[in-house]
């Protein structure tokens, strides 16, 4: 399967600052990049995603970034809030295998 | 729709014993996913399968580990005997078009064998 790597695997925040959170992949031919969001006691739910024709999308406060030249997509959470503290995935594109996944911390 | 739903929600075994997860998917999504997560391994992929056919399961430990979809809409996943070295949270995912498009994941069971 496709070879995901995601960094960093903790990441601690203030409310209100932002959180940026990589992924990078091997299979140039990718073309689909989601991210998921884990809270305790749950199972990953899907935040957001991006298809390879474009190379940013937004929801509100959360965004995705691709850069297919340097094979790697971003998650950016802006004015973080504590409910966004949860364990947030990428997965590897076109493939069903996840990266290690990150563990984002926001402070009050 | 009420999503992927997993039964039974915690499961508490005697080492050697049998244990049957089982797994509902969204109606109507073709490709059924059975991943299980751990502390040091985060979140595997076992095996998947695509109208109702085992297409990969490269990702199942052992042969003590088997998984059935005998129909669009049930499917279980076996561990026959279980090892304590098999407690972890054993999640079921769905979707309607497989890789390139989102996973639907249930709740997950959480399985100790002791």
């Amino acid at each position: 399967g496709e070879n995901v790597e995601q960094h960093p695997s903790t990441l601690s925040v203030q409310e209100g600052d932002s959180a940026v959170i990589k992924c990078t992949y091997s299979d140039s031919a990718s073309n689909y990049f989601p991210w998921y969001k884990q809270e305790l006691g749950k199972g990953p739910q899907l935040i957001i995603d991006i298809r390879s024709n474009v190379g940013e999308k937004k929801d509100q406060r959360i965004a995705v970034t691709l850069n297919k030249t340097a094979k790697h997509f971003s998650l950016h959470i802006t004015e973080t809030q504590p409910e966004d503290s949860a364990v947030y995935f990428c997965a590897a594109p076109n493939d069903m295998r996840f990266g290690a996944g990150t563990r984002l911390t926001v402070k009050p | 729709d009420a999503g992927v739903i997993q039964s039974p929600r915690h499961e508490v075994t005697e080492m050697g014993q049998e244990v049957t997860l089982r797994c509902k998917p969204i109606s109507g999504h073709d490709y059924l996913f059975w991943y299980r997560q751990t502390m040091m391994r985060g979140l595997e992929l076992l095996i998947y399968f695509n109208n109702n056919v085992p297409i990969d399961d490269s990702g199942m430990p052992e042969d003590r580990f088997s998984a059935k979809m005998p129909n669009a809409s049930f499917s279980t996943l076996k561990i026959q005997p279980s090892e304590p070295r098999d407690s972890a949270v054993y999640f079921c995912a769905s979707s309607p078009t497989g890789g390139g498009s989102p996973l639907h994941f249930g709740n997950g069971t959480r399985l100790t064998v002791t």
